[in-house]
Parts: structure tokens; sequence; C-alpha cells
């Protein structure tokens, strides 16, 4: 079974507009860990976001905020006032806190973002 | 601070061939892991070290082979390389502690191999 489901593979949004990219995740764990990362046309991996299974608060970041919804064991992604440069490949990923020796990332397939001028 | 460096940054095998993928952090991180990326497959965790002289398996570790025999270098090698292999590989790496900033991963920018 998927750990970490995107359910969108592709998306497009109007620039300045917001987004929200879908994840959800399955674990029996108490402690988990939630990240976003982004991946431009160039290749590499860049963090956005992280939210602990603790935390009371919706993490944020600027012009990034996390939409956790610990019941229904999602973790979406808000991206506020879209800009050209927001276009790339997103993934979510979780790190579960009980029996993950080394501390693995699991990874999500992905969504595309595409931001229209 | 260079961070995390793959080398090289592409190549191409053919089916059988050898070859090894380097990587190098400098922030001395303790834990170091290697992914590889595939359309629609997100990162698999092929193998992963959480110190010098450890190494174990993840996700999907046939093919492939680690080893870690100093702290700041994690090696990934392909002993006969096969077509599925053609992918992109990812390093990262991140240092221990339980604080929101110890669990971030810090990735090098890839390394594109095809076999034909």
């Amino acid at each position: 079974a998927q750990k970490i489901t995107q359910t969108q593979p592709g998306m497009f949004v109007q620039e300045k507009e917001a987004v929200t990219l879908d994840c959800t995740y399955d674990t029996s764990d108490q402690s988990y860990g939630l990240f976003w990362y982004k991946q431009p046309s160039s290749g590499e991996m860049i963090f956005l976001i992280y939210q602990g299974s603790y935390d009371e608060q919706n993490a944020t970041e600027g012009r990034y905020s996390l939409n956790f919804q610990k019941a229904r064991k999602s973790a979406n992604l808000v991206i506020s006032a879209s800009q050209l440069g927001d276009s790339a490949m997103y993934f979510c990923a979780m790190r579960e806190g009980r029996y993950n020796p080394g501390g693995k990332l699991i990874f999500g397939q992905g969504t595309e973002l595409s931001v229209k001028p | 601070n260079a961070g995390v460096t793959q080398t090289p940054k592409f190549r191409v095998l053919k089916t059988g061939q050898s070859m090894t993928l380097l990587c190098a952090q400098d922030m001395n991180h303790e834990y170091m892991y290697w992914y590889r990326q595939d359309p629609g497959m997100g990162l698999r965790l092929i193998h992963y070290s959480v110190g010098e002289g450890t190494t174990a398996k993840g996700e999907v570790p046939d093919g492939y082979n680690v080893s870690r025999l100093k702290k700041q270098n994690f090696l990934l090698g392909l002993e006969s390389a096969a077509p599925s292999q053609t992918s992109v590989y990812f390093c990262a790496s991140r240092r221990t502690g339980a604080t929101s900033g110890a669990n971030v991963l810090t990735f090098g920018a890839g390394s594109r191999l095809t076999v034909l």
C-alpha cells in the first residue's frame, strides 16, 4: 500500500492565484514528520516546509503553508500568490518515528505544477 | 560550503558494465542516503548509512552495492548494469537529532545514468 499518495499528476494555476497540492499519508505511528520538496526543471531537490505530527499549528514558510489535517491524514501544500518560478515538480514525503532506523523518508509520486502568465 | 556533491553528473553505460557513483558531503552529517528517481514513481530509497562503516538496504537495493569507508563519502556501485537501472540518482544527507532542523535532508544535484 502506498504510504504517501499524491493524486494530482499535473496541475495548472494562473499567476498570482493560490494553489493547493494534495498529499495523503498512511501510518500507524503517533510520531512522524511530513515534508514538501520542490524540484525545478534544473533537477535539484529544494526543501520547502516541514510539519511534525505533534505540531498544533500549521507550518508556514513565506508563501508556503502546510494544511495539516491529522484525522484525515492529509498534508496539503498551499502556495499563495503563485509566481512563474513556482513551476516545478513537488514531492510530499514522510518520516515515520518508530521502527525507522536511519530516519528514512518515503516520497510520493509528485505533482507537476505549471504556472500560467 | 559545497553541501552534497555527486560525481559524475551524467554517465552512459552498456549492459553489463560496472560503475561507481560518488557522494561527498562536507557538513559532517551522520546519515547518508541513495535514492533513485523514475517518472511517476517519486524517489525510492536504494541504500542508506547511519554512520561511517555502516550500510543498510532500502526499498530497492537489488543490483546495487554501497560503501561508507569515510564519514563524508557514500559510494553507490553497480556491478553489472542493466537497462532497468536507467534513472536519476540522488544522494542526500542529514545530521542526527530530534529537532526539525535535523530532520531536513540535503540533496545532491543528481546523477543521470543511462544503461543501453
